[in-house]
């Protein structure tokens, strides 16, 4: 089945420090990996994108390398700010576009 | 266009009662799903529709849960006699997705977060 494995929270960095969240997937055919961000008080908002193997998906600052020989899609950030704070959440598609699955989501705090 | 809008944001209500949440998608997108989501967790998906047509539907989603989507605009998602078990956040997404293939990003609405006393 399909299925994602998601870096356990909270995380706290300090401003500037560097950003990994790991996220895992099993799947079934050949899914497409998205990061999406929670901001306290908003909806999921997309970050980035990666639809085919060895594809790298990158949106301010964040970038995502899908990795199909790991079943791998982590998360990183070179410098983190304190606007980065929010949850992370992992999610795979399906090829036939009907459903996403989610992580449990990982809650980043960055302190200046 | 806005993107993806809710109504309500926020529902409290008793046991027993039933509530309705709409749901208004990306004017241009022919997918509509709604998911559920409970605090630290991620959303966990309910139904999607493609136009009016309801395609799939998880076994999350009991007898007391209904939605529609009647003239393939917006949809509404209906749950009767209403349990404590059922306070969560209900998320509703739209997306254009081109035949059956996938790698289109879903758009999220705000949420309505249902809370049952």
């Amino acid at each position: 089945g399909n299925s994602v494995t998601q870096m356990e929270g909270p995380v706290t960095l300090s401003e500037e420090a560097f950003l990994t969240i790991n996220c895992t997937y099993t799947a079934t055919g050949y899914p497409s990996l998205f990061w999406y961000v929670q901001y306290p008080g908003e909806g999921l908002q997309l970050l980035l994108k990666a639809t085919k193997a060895d594809d790298k998906g990158s949106n301010k600052g964040f970038e995502a390398t899908y990795r199909k020989e790991t079943t791998s899609f982590h998360l990183e950030k070179g410098s983190v700010q304190v606007s980065d704070s929010a949850v992370y959440f992992c999610a795979l598609g399906t090829n036939t576009g009907n459903q996403f699955y989610f992580g449990t989501g990982t809650s980043l705090t960055v302190i200046p | 266009d806005t993107g993806v809008s809710q109504d309500p944001r926020h529902k409290i209500t008793k046991r027993g009662q039933n509530v309705t949440f709409r749901c208004d998608p990306i004017s241009e997108h022919n997918r509509l799903y709604w998911y559920r989501q409970t605090l630290g967790q991620g959303p966990e998906f309910l139904t999607y529709f493609q136009n009016e047509a309801q395609l799939e539907k998880s076994r999350l989603l009991s007898d007391r849960f209904s939605a529609e989507r009647p003239k393939g605009s917006f949809s509404t998602l209906e749950i009767q006699r209403t349990e404590q078990g059922d306070s969560a956040m209900y998320l509703c997404a739209s997306s254009f997705v081109a035949g059956t293939s996938g790698g289109n990003e879903q758009f999220f609405g705000p949420g309505t977060r249902l809370t049952v006393l």
